[in-house]
């Protein structure tokens, strides 16, 4: 049992380049998240997802794109990179419990993005 | 107006009991609380959570008064392997009724022989 992980662990990009950061997790969980944590800060939501086929944008949205195809999985992309996108992106997953809103997240490990 | 605040470091001596505070006024009704740690170079690890009064596990106790509008995770006896970040994770009201999960901005926490 993983848990969550993440691939890959670190990238160098140029400003303009794309790419995507994938979160699998093996636990069952329904819901999924990006977070962004940038040096000597807090985390900021991305994107989150609440089931297979569904996303939603948080609190940082723009100039980023996710999916969730599968339930195991949730990627992040980033279509045009800019040099404020170097950050720590974690993936986190969790899963409801009852009505209410327990948000227990299980976090990955993180990607070191940095963008030239 | 910030979702949700907390004191940015607090240094504490091993063998005493750390207070950590987390304002979260516009707290939804249906929200637990949930307080995390984290290691440098690593992802948040859960700690505890809540929804009201206390609760205890082996590692903390939260305390969370009856208007909800904040909580305090307690370590007792903290140790050098307590130095960390800790973050408060709320889901909060926003103006336009909708529910944003935010986590504090986090405590430093230095712990010293």
């Amino acid at each position: 049992n993983a848990g969550v992980t993440q691939t890959p662990k670190f990238r160098v990009l140029k400003t303009g380049q794309s790419m995507t950061l994938l979160c699998a997790q093996d636990m069952n969980h329904e819901y999924m998240y990006w977070y962004r944590q940038d040096p000597g800060m807090g985390l900021r939501l991305i994107h989150y997802s609440v089931g297979e086929g569904t996303t939603a944008k948080g609190e940082v949205p723009d100039g980023y794109n996710v999916s969730r195809l599968k339930k195991q999985n949730f990627l992040l992309g980033l279509e045009s990179a800019a040099p404020s996108q170097t950050s720590v992106y974690f993936c986190a997953s969790s899963t409801p419990y009852g009505l209410a809103d327990t948000d227990t997240q299980y976090f990955g490990p993180g990607t070191r993005l940095t963008v030239l | 107006l910030a979702k949700t605040t907390q004191p940015i470091s607090m240094d504490s001596y091993e063998g005493q009991e750390v207070n950590i505070t987390c304002s979260h006024n516009n707290i939804a009704t249906n929200d637990y609380i949930t307080w995390y740690q984290q290691f440098p170079s690593q992802g948040p690890r859960f700690i505890i959570q809540g929804y009201k009064t206390k609760v205890t596990n082996e590692v903390a106790s939260l305390f969370i008064p009856a208007d909800r509008k904040s909580s305090t995770l307690s370590l007792p006896r903290v140790s050098l392997s307590d130095t960390a970040v800790y973050y408060c994770l709320v889901g909060v009201l926003e103006d336009t009724g909708r529910r944003a999960l935010t986590f504090g901005s986090g405590t430093r926490l230095q712990v010293q022989p």
